[in-house]
């Protein structure tokens, strides 16, 4: 079965802290996500990647950096964390292919105080 | 640029009642379109795509979409709601490959009245 394991579903930091939230995919696909969720806005993305090492900027990329050193692992950075970064992060991965099918993990709820 | 708008962000159905989620969407391009279903405190999963093809689509659970370009729309449909389908409903459109990833709507929440 398909799945996308999100290091951690609870986080609770400081501000000004450094974050990393980890997204790990089984299914070898070339493609992975990073969204934002907020009540009222939906899912805005932060940062995809479409190949190991190789990273792009979604639409709302400002405090945020990415790493992809190995196809399966995508991670998220939030490098001195913000009251108005507290969110749900929510990792998704597909394949390399037009369908753009995205199969997404269970979220990571971060609390900034 | 892709868009999706979704009309009422809370929908309210009586158990056994049609229910009706509103997409609209705009494309540059031919679009690809999804439904995704949020119960709380989970991940997004698929309900249902339109990829080509036949523009009435069955997904999980008795949902289903028809796509119609000429009214720009790709409305979710299931004739008699069920209590486990109370949850947040996205639908989203893909029209630039799939590495992109999906443009979302801003969400409609469903609640299931008894």
């Amino acid at each position: 079965d398909v799945k996308v394991t999100q290091s951690s579903r609870y986080l609770v930091k400081r501000t000004g802290e450094k974050v990393f939230l980890e997204c790990v995919q089984d299914m070898d696909h070339e493609n992975m996500f990073w969204y934002r969720q907020d009540p009222g806005l939906g899912l805005r993305l932060i940062y995809f990647s479409y190949d190991v090492k190789m990273k792009e900027k979604g639409d709302i990329p400002e405090g945020y950096s990415v790493s992809r050193e190995k196809k399966e692992r995508f991670s998220l950075i939030l490098e001195s964390a913000s009251t108005n970064q507290t969110s749900m992060y929510l990792c998704a991965s597909s394949l390399g292919s037009y369908t753009g099918e995205l199969f997404f993990g269970e979220g990571s709820r971060l609390t900034v105080l | 640029a892709q868009s999706v708008t979704q009309l009422g962000s809370h929908v309210s159905v009586s158990e056994g009642a049609l229910v009706l989620l509103r997409c609209n969407y705009s494309s540059s391009v031919p679009p690809y379109l999804f439904w995704y279903v949020q119960y709380p405190n989970q991940g997004l999963q698929l309900l249902l795509k339109y990829t080509t093809g036949a523009t009435l689509v069955k997904g999980i659970n008795g949902f289903e979409a028809e796509f119609k370009k000429s009214e720009t729309s790709f409305h979710l449909t299931k004739p008699s709601a069920h209590m486990s389908d109370a949850a947040e409903y996205f639908c989203a459109v893909s029209g630039r490959g799939g590495a992109d990833g999906l443009t979302f709507g801003k969400g409609t929440h469903l609640i299931i009245q008894p």
